[in-house]
């Protein structure tokens, strides 16, 4: 139950493209979401985050997708970039906890020039 | 804002020595901190979560005696990885929230730790 699990594991996009990440979660006590990017050899870089009294919310070129009914949420990438070539995670915690995060396995992106 | 960092960001050490990593929140306080292994190509693993004056509170399968965790202040965390084997060598990693109760984690950049 404290499982996000995140898809694909990898996508292979081209520049000026939409990149599209899933990630499904069983918990319904999760009530923040936020997204994450890593390059390789860095720690990972809060990007944008939703809590589930939103269904979307955007900031810049990327939009989280939140489907609370589905327990489902997606980050988009609107016209991707080389520079956007890098690993993203979702993650889910709880409320009334320390706040751990439980980490999607993450998925490699590429965006191809 | 909103800044952590680590120190150092990559160690070498022999097998059986011991490596201390440092991690501070440099312009906020962090009431809890956590921290992180991770694998290439793999997510981040959560080993334990700190808070400060207090006992860390590890993940299960974490071997707390041999990974020392002390939250000394709250902008200081330290772990240290004692007699380290090969098999402990990876990517850790460690994380702030702010004093308060907010939920966002920062990060820290990472410290690589290769034991020979």
């Amino acid at each position: 139950q404290q499982q996000v699990k995140q898809s694909p594991q990898s996508l292979i996009v081209q520049k000026g493209g939409i990149s599209i990440i899933n990630c499904a979660y069983e918990n319904t006590a999760f009530d923040y979401f936020p997204w994450y990017q890593q390059f390789p050899g860095k720690g990972p870089a809060l990007l944008i985050a939703i809590r589930p009294d939103v269904s979307e919310k955007k900031e810049g070129r990327f939009t989280i997708s939140f489907n609370k009914s589905a327990k489902q949420f997606s980050l988009h990438i609107m016209d991707s970039q080389p520079g956007d070539s890098a690993t993203y995670f979702c993650a889910a915690s709880l409320s009334g906890s320390a706040r751990q995060l439980t980490f999607g396995s993450g998925t490699q992106l590429t965006v191809l020039p | 804002g909103a800044v952590v960092s680590q120190h150092p960001s990559w160690v070498i050490c022999k097998s059986g020595t011991s490596v201390k990593i440092e991690c501070r929140s440099l312009d906020f306080q962090a009431t809890t901190m956590f921290w992180y292994r991770q694998f290439p190509k793999q997510s981040l693993m959560l080993m334990a979560t700190s808070n400060e004056g207090s006992k860390a509170t590890y993940e299960q399968g974490v071997e707390k005696d041999k990974f020392l965790i002390n939250h000394a202040s709250l902008t200081l965390s330290t772990l240290t990885v004692t007699s380290a084997h090969p098999e402990d060598s990876s990517f850790y990693i460690c994380s702030a929230r702010v004093e308060g109760g907010r939920e966002t984690q920062y990060f820290g950049p990472g410290t690589r730790l290769l034991v020979l």
